[in-house]
């Protein structure tokens, strides 16, 4: 799986849109970019996974760079309970999900 | 809430002792993971098993061991405990093998003293 390299902390004002960068410029074809995030100690939360394409649901957007090299995660309206540690993880789509490796994380602070 | 559920939320024990750690995937999941979070290690990967067969394994120690039963839940056996094996243990479920989407429970936090 390709290594992912993201910003140790990060601060964003309630309200305002957070947009978390991830790199992973040795991103293969079939591998997936996703997101999780973690709210202390609570078990870590899926948030959005893409191929090539932007992607929207109901807690983010993922937006990933035509070469596929980077991605953004996007919370659009920030509030405090966002205030996590947020992980991008990328994944061989086909293979066993068990390896994914979480590596440090993005800490998110929404700040009021 | 996740769907997944673990006990026991907390657990005490000294060391060179045997725990067991229980964990209820979601209703319909079939593949259950096991990870590991010291404050040091970060999300450690343990183990996944899918209905019923161990699939995957991580850095798993050898005195620690895990199964899934018919029913799908999943108990993890740590045993000979230290005190380096104080962490958080999550489990996680996803409907397939691939697991695009993976369901953490709550956790257990396991304190050796």
């Amino acid at each position: 799986d390709a290594k992912t390299t993201q910003p140790p902390s990060m601060d964003c004002a309630e309200g305002r849109a957070a947009n978390l960068p991830c790199n992973h410029s040795t991103i293969s074809g079939n591998e997936y970019v996703y997101w999780y995030r973690q709210i202390h100690s609570q078990g870590p939360q899926y948030i959005i996974h893409g191929l090539k394409n932007n992607e929207t649901n109901e807690m983010a957007s993922l937006i990933i760079t035509e070469d596929r090299k980077s991605s953004t995660l996007i919370l659009p309206h920030a509030t405090l309970r966002d205030t996590a540690v947020y992980y991008c993880i990328v994944r061989v789509a086909h293979t066993n999900a068990g390896k994914s490796t979480f590596g440090d994380g993005t800490t998110l602070t929404v700040k009021p | 809430d996740s769907g997944v559920t673990q006990t026991p939320k907390h657990l005490i024990t000294a060391t060179g002792q045997r725990v067991t750690l229980r964990c209820s995937p979601r209703s319909g999941d079939l593949s259950v993971y096991w990870y590991q979070q010291s404050l040091d290690q970060g999300l450690q990967f343990l183990i996944q098993y899918y209905n019923g067969e161990e699939r995957a394994k991580g850095n798993i120690l050898e005195r620690f061991s895990a199964q899934q039963f018919p029913d799908l839940h999943s108990e993890l056996n740590l045993s000979s405990l230290e005190l380096g094996d104080s962490a958080l243990y999550f489990c996680a479920s996803s409907v397939g093998l691939q697991g695009y989407e993976q369901y953490f429970g709550p956790g257990t936090r396991l304190t050796v003293t």
